[in-house]
């Protein structure tokens, strides 16, 4: 079964520029989550999907970034216009509705360096 | 932010058990303890969760205090490719809701 996957797996763009991290989740995963890194700083959580639901976003740092999940299925995160700061490494990961106790499995990361 | 408390940094010989603690004093009735480990800079690796008794996989084994007030994740035979960032995450209740991470315990194993 395939883990959740993530792309591009790096990415360098001039600032100002837009970005779009796509996240397929694994199949049947309701749950999708985003998460960053940036150098440096500890995992952050930035929001949380139940199908294309947004139920969590209090993590989003402001509104150049754009989460979009139609349909339900894969996520996209989008940033507009990219800062220096949004430098860092991207994660999405999902698990399943419903379920007490469930795993999250997170994905591999998105690399992201604004220049 | 995160609830729990964990050491900065331990290190461990290799071959030898790997004993991390954490606390999670605010834990309550329904709340589960996650394990969590990254190494390097690679997505964070699921290892182990519990809610009130002792749990054991492939990977390690969780004990919790029966006050549910800490826990310690151990890894039997530690070896090189241990050496990760561990992140003890609580509470997590049922409905799914995110895992908070904090600064985690960096394990360092060397032979």
């Amino acid at each position: 079964e395939a883990g959740v996957t993530q792309f591009p797996s790096h990415s360098v763009i001039e600032k100002g520029q837009t970005v779009t991290l796509r996240c397929d989740p694994i199949s049947g995963h309701d749950n999708l989550y985003w998460y960053r890194r940036v150098m440096g700083k500890e995992i952050k959580f930035l929001l949380h999907f139940v199908k294309e639901s947004k139920q969590d976003e209090s993590g989003m740092p402001n509104n150049r970034f754009l989460a979009e999940r139609t349909g339900g299925t894969y996520s996209t995160l989008k940033v507009q216009p990219a800062e220096l700061e949004d430098s860092g490494v991207y994660f999405c990961a999902s698990s399943q509705f419903g379920v007490p106790g469930n795993t999250i499995y997170f994905g591999e990361g998105s690399w992201l360096t604004v220049v | 932010d995160a609830k729990t408390t964990q050491p900065p940094s331990m290190d461990c010989a290799e071959g030898r058990a790997a004993n991390l603690p954490c606390n999670h004093s605010t834990i309550s009735g329904n709340e589960y303890v996650y394990w969590y480990r990254q190494i390097h800079s690679q997505g964070p690796q699921y290892i182990i969760h519990g809610l009130k008794n002792n749990e054991t996989n492939e990977m390690a084994s969780l004990i919790i205090t029966e006050d549910r007030k800490s826990s310690t994740l151990i890894l039997p035979h530690a070896t090189l490719r241990d050496t990760a960032v561990y992140y003890c995450i609580a509470p997590v209740d049922q409905a799914g809701t995110a895992l908070i991470f904090g600064k985690g315990t960096t394990l360092s194993v060397s032979s």
